[in-house]
């Protein structure tokens, strides 16, 4: 089963400085990928979704794919405390019995003012 | 916006016990899914549906059973509760059809089996 490996496990930025996160996969079995941020332990919110290599900006969030690398990362741009959060990489993997999510296991991000 | 709602939010349940998780959505999406989050184990898949009145096995089904009596509610169940599967379960729903669809989650239950 495909593996997803994120990192850093955790990451302290001060307000306004940009944060990257990155998530590498194990195999080129996702066809789709997306970024989920988590507050204290509630449900998930979904930032950004990106299928193709390159580029995709939604607000201060901006993921980035290679897909020759299995990789995908996760820009904020001038983050808030408000952002301070567990984010949540994930590959969507397409089957003949329906689709499925595997997730990484997360970034904690603390954002200080 | 997409809604989904699980009921209850928190359950304590004894060990051997058969503990019953609901999961209702408002989206008129065709899958659903059941995911479990453990420290340092992420979001795990249990089981999904892709239709009412079927159900397919996820990544660690073994211990649990669900239910899809209809398209808008999925349950899950685990008939002998074990202290192992005490953990903050998820339930989800997405439209399949588009390359960009999008996991809409409800908002968690909290299982604490002693």
């Amino acid at each position: 089963q495909q593996k997803v490996q994120q990192s850093p496990e955790s990451l302290t930025v001060s307000e306004g400085a940009m944060a990257s996160l990155n998530c590498t996969f194990s195999d080129g079995t996702s066809n789709n990928f997306r970024w989920y941020r988590q507050h204290s332990a509630k449900g998930l919110e979904v930032l950004v979704s990106i299928f193709s290599d390159g580029e995709k900006e939604e607000g201060r969030f901006t993921a980035h794919l290679n897909r020759a690398n299995l990789h995908v990362s996760l820009h904020i741009r001038e983050p808030q405390p408000s952002d301070s959060a567990v984010y949540l990489c994930a590959g969507l993997n397409y089957g003949s019995s329906g689709n499925k999510l595997i997730f990484g296991i997360g970034t904690l991000l603390s954002v200080k003012p | 916006e997409a809604a989904v709602t699980q009921s209850p939010r928190s359950k304590v349940a004894v060990t051997g016990g058969k503990v019953t998780l609901s999961c209702h959505q408002t989206n008129n999406h065709d899958y659903m899914y059941w995911y479990r989050q453990d420290t340092g184990h992420g979001l795990r898949l249990i089981h999904y549906s892709y239709v009412a009145d079927s159900t397919e096995k996820g990544d660690i089904p073994d211990g649990y059973k669900a239910s899809r009596p209809s398209q808008e509610n999925f349950s899950l169940i685990l008939e002998l509760a074990s202290l192992s599967q005490t953990a903050v379960y998820f339930c989800a729903s997405s439209d399949e059809g588009t390359s960009a669809e999008t996991l809409y989650f409800g908002s968690g239950t909290r299982l604490t089996v002693l």
